[in-house]
């Protein structure tokens, strides 16, 4: 299984302004998902980080309000945009493995943002 | 739009007793998981069910994969309090494979 890393697990920001969370694996993974998970909530897929690539983004989600990079194998950032109350929300990163067909996934330890 | 389903959505029992958590689906999947998530941490993987029917065991924990692939339990004996948590289910649909979450039982264990 792999071993992902987030920054910050936690932080507390203003409304308007934008955090960017760092995702680290331990291997190089073909697919990079990242996940929302608003209190007491199961979690939301918002999208799939593909190296070299646009990521895709699910049916509620723009990459202006969550603009994504993939640079290479092991690295994604997700950047949450003019915060608002409402985005307050761990955010969780995951990569799938070792086969794609079995659907397991592999999740960090999750980035809480709270917006004041 | 393949949905999941979780019940009970909220669990409080006492140490030594028993539990099953259901999750279902009008849907087929390839491949169904359960997760467990602590406070503070991200999910973790518990189980992959694959085959219908197939039934798994983990210690205390035991997985069924309902036959038609649309379903599945999760059952857990003597509970402890290190069992508290979100236990989340999800699946890998046929197509796309995309991964579905179902909303999630909270289970809190008393000692």
């Amino acid at each position: 299984s792999a071993v992902i890393s987030q920054k910050p697990s936690r932080d507390i920001c203003q409304r308007g302004t934008s955090l960017t969370i760092q995702c680290q694996v331990d291997s190089q993974v073909t697919m990079m998902f990242w996940y929302r998970q608003q209190p007491g909530q199961s979690l939301t897929l918002i999208a799939t980080a593909n190296q070299g690539s646009e990521a895709t983004y699910e049916s509620g989600f723009v990459i202006d309000k969550f603009p994504i990079s993939r640079p290479n194998l092991t690295f994604s950032t997700l950047t949450v945009s003019n915060m608002s109350p409402e985005d307050s929300s761990i955010y969780l990163c995951s990569t799938s493995g070792p086969f794609v067909d079995t659907g397991e996934l592999f999740f960090g330890e999750g980035s809480r943002l709270t917006v004041l | 739009t393949q949905l999941l389903e979780q019940s009970p959505q909220f669990l409080s029992i006492q140490e030594g007793e028993n539990l099953t958590v259901y999750c279902n689906s009008s849907s087929v999947f390839s491949s169904l998981q359960w997760y467990r998530q602590e406070p503070g941490e991200g999910p973790v993987l518990l189980v992959t069910v694959v085959t219908g029917g197939e039934v798994k065991k983990l210690k205390r924990l035991t997985f069924q994969f309902g036959d038609a692939r649309k379903d599945s339990s999760l059952h857990i004996t003597a509970a402890q309090p290190g069992d508290t948590g979100l236990y989340l289910c999800a699946g890998t649909t046929p197509v796309g494979q995309n991964f579905v979450f179902g909303p999630g039982t909270r289970l809190s264990v008393l000692p």
